[in-house]
C-alpha cells in the first residue's frame, strides 16, 4: 500500500537553529515528490518538486533533497516567519497523490 | 493573476442536508483536483478532472459525494445527505496538466464544512 510518513509531527526551534524535516515514502513508481507549506486557515503553498534520487532544490532558507526512500526538507537559520506546517506528497505511477500528515514547525524569536 | 478561489469559505449545515462547494481554478489550467483535509492531517485525495471528465474518482468515499466540471473550468463538489463525519476543510487545486513531468498544483483557500 502506498504510504507517506512525515516526522517529527511537531518541531520547535529557536530562531537561527537549523534542522531537517523527514518524509519517508513507500510508493510504487514514484513520479514526483512534492513539498508544500501550509499556514493556518489557508491552502497549501507549493515549494518544490523532486523527480529522482539525488536531486536537490533550494529556495531561500529551504533545501529539499530526495533519496529512493525518503526526502528531507532542510531549513537553515530559520526565522519566525518560517513557522508553518510543511507537507510532503508523493505521486505514484498510477497517478495517485498521497500526502503525509505534515510537520508543524514553530520558530521562536 | 488570480489564484484558485473557493466558495463559500465556510458552510454550516445540518445532518441530512445537501451542500454544494464551488471551485474556480486558475484560468487555463486543465487539471482540477478536490481534496478533503481533517484537523492535523494532510489533504486526502477525492477526485481529479482532466478537462470536463473525471479522470480519477477513486478517492470519493461513497456515492453521497459527486463532482462535476461541465465546461472544463469551474467545478462543484456535491454532498448529499451530509453526515457529521463529513465535517472537514475541502480543498481544490488546479494545475497545467501536460504529458511528461508533473506540474505543481496550486491550491485554493478551502471551504470549511461543518455538519451539525
Amino acid at each position: 500500500e502506498d504510504q507517506v510518513t512525515q516526522s517529527p509531527e511537531a518541531l520547535r526551534l529557536q530562531e537561527g537553529e537549523s534542522s531537517s524535516l523527514n518524509c519517508s515514502y513507500t510508493v510504487s513508481g514514484l513520479r514526483g515528490l512534492f513539498w508544500y507549506r501550509q499556514d493556518p486557515g489557508k491552502g497549501p503553498e507549493f515549494l518544490f518538486t523532486l523527480y529522482s534520487a539525488g536531486e536537490e532544490k533550494e529556495k531561500e532558507r529551504l533545501k529539499a533533497t530526495l533519496t529512493k526512500k525518503e526526502s528531507f526538507l532542510h531549513i537553515t537559520a530559520p526565522k519566525p516567519e518560517d513557522s508553518a506546517t510543511y507537507l510532503c506528497a508523493a505521486l505514484s505511477s498510477a497517478s495517485k497523490i498521497i500526502f503525509g500528515s505534515g510537520t508543524r514547525l514553530s520558530i521562536r524569536p | 493573476g488570480a489564484g484558485v478561489s473557493q466558495t463559500p469559505s465556510n458552510k454550516v449545515t445540518e445532518k441530512g442536508k445537501y451542500v454544494e462547494l464551488r471551485c474556480d481554478p486558475i484560468s487555463g489550467h486543465t487539471a482540477l483536483y478536490w481534496y478533503r483535509q481533517s484537523l492535523g492531517q494532510g489533504p486526502e485525495f477525492l477526485i481529479y478532472f482532466q478537462g470536463t471528465g473525471a479522470a480519477d474518482d477513486s478517492g470519493l468515499p461513497n456515492d453521497r459525494f459527486f463532482a462535476v466540471r461541465p465546461e472544463g473550468s469551474v467545478s462543484t463538489l456535491k454532498i448529499q445527505r451530509t453526515e457529521r463525519g463529513d465535517s472537514a476543510v475541502y480543498l481544490c487545486a488546479s494545475s497545467l496538466a501536460t504529458s511528461g513531468r508533473t506540474n505543481e498544483q496550486f491550491f485554493g483557500p478551502g471551504t470549511r464544512l461543518t455538519v451539525l
